[in-house]
């Protein structure tokens, strides 16, 4: 009964590099959110994806990042050109469904270490 | 104004003691709340969860929430030194604003428990 599954769990990219980060969620939950963490500062929230739908994407910057969950497959994030700001923490949750109250709580995964040289 | 805020900390609390973290908020929408563990390296890991005022007891936790304060609170009774942590109050609004898709978290409170 695994939990919600990221890799890789750490990645070293130059600037000017890609990054790819996958995110399985746990089985039966059909809802995945990406938050990155920078050091020393709390989770913040980038984007809340369906199968096959983005439904908020409020928390993602405007430009070289982008997020995906194919009705096949993992999620991903992908960042682009990517730059020392980018290192963090980016951590994949996922849910049953929509978080309402009384219901659906988060189930974190690892956590995959960004690190840009 | 940060939308959730706590102190940073370190808190710091002998073994046995209890331990008292808090956390505002400032959307008084918000109708569930959280307290996340996060120890140094690792991933969020769910405490407890409060939805009504007043108190919800887990074992040696207890979330208290006061709506009309737009405050809520962890109570860690017996603190052990593996409760050393970070903890992570977070926020989530209801459903009809839009906002029930994410959790919005505080940047959490480290607590240290001393032998």
């Amino acid at each position: 009964n695994a939990g919600v599954m990221q890799n890789p769990r750490h990645l070293v990219r130059r600037r000017g590099q890609e990054a790819r980060l996958r995110c399985s969620p746990m089985k039966g939950h059909s809802h995945v959110y990406w938050y990155r963490q920078l050091p020393e500062e709390g989770l913040k929230f980038m984007v809340y994806l369906q199968k096959e739908n983005i439904i908020d994407e409020s928390g993602m910057p405007k430009e070289r990042f982008s997020a995906e969950f194919p009705k096949e497959g993992p999620s991903i994030l992908r960042i682009q050109q990517v730059v020392r700001g980018d290192s963090a923490a980016y951590f994949c949750a996922s849910s049953l469904g929509q978080p309402r109250s009384g219901a659906n709580v988060l189930t974190f995964g690892a956590g995959s270490r960004l690190t840009v040289l | 104004q940060k939308e959730v805020e706590q102190n940073s900390g370190p808190l710091s609390v002998p073994e046995g003691a209890i331990a008292s973290l808090n956390c505002t908020y400032s959307d008084r929408v918000s109708q569930s709340f959280f307290w996340y563990r996060q120890y140094s390296g690792k991933s969020p890991e769910l405490i407890m969860s409060i939805y009504s005022n007043g108190d919800k007891e887990d074992g040696r936790f207890t979330a208290q929430l006061n709506k009309a304060s737009q405050y809520v609170s962890l109570l860690i009774r017996d603190s052990q030194p593996s409760d050393s942590a970070t903890y992570l109050c977070a926020v989530n609004g209801p459903g009809h604003t839009g906002t029930a898709s994410k959790l919005t978290f505080g940047t959490g409170t480290r607590l240290q428990v001393t032998l």
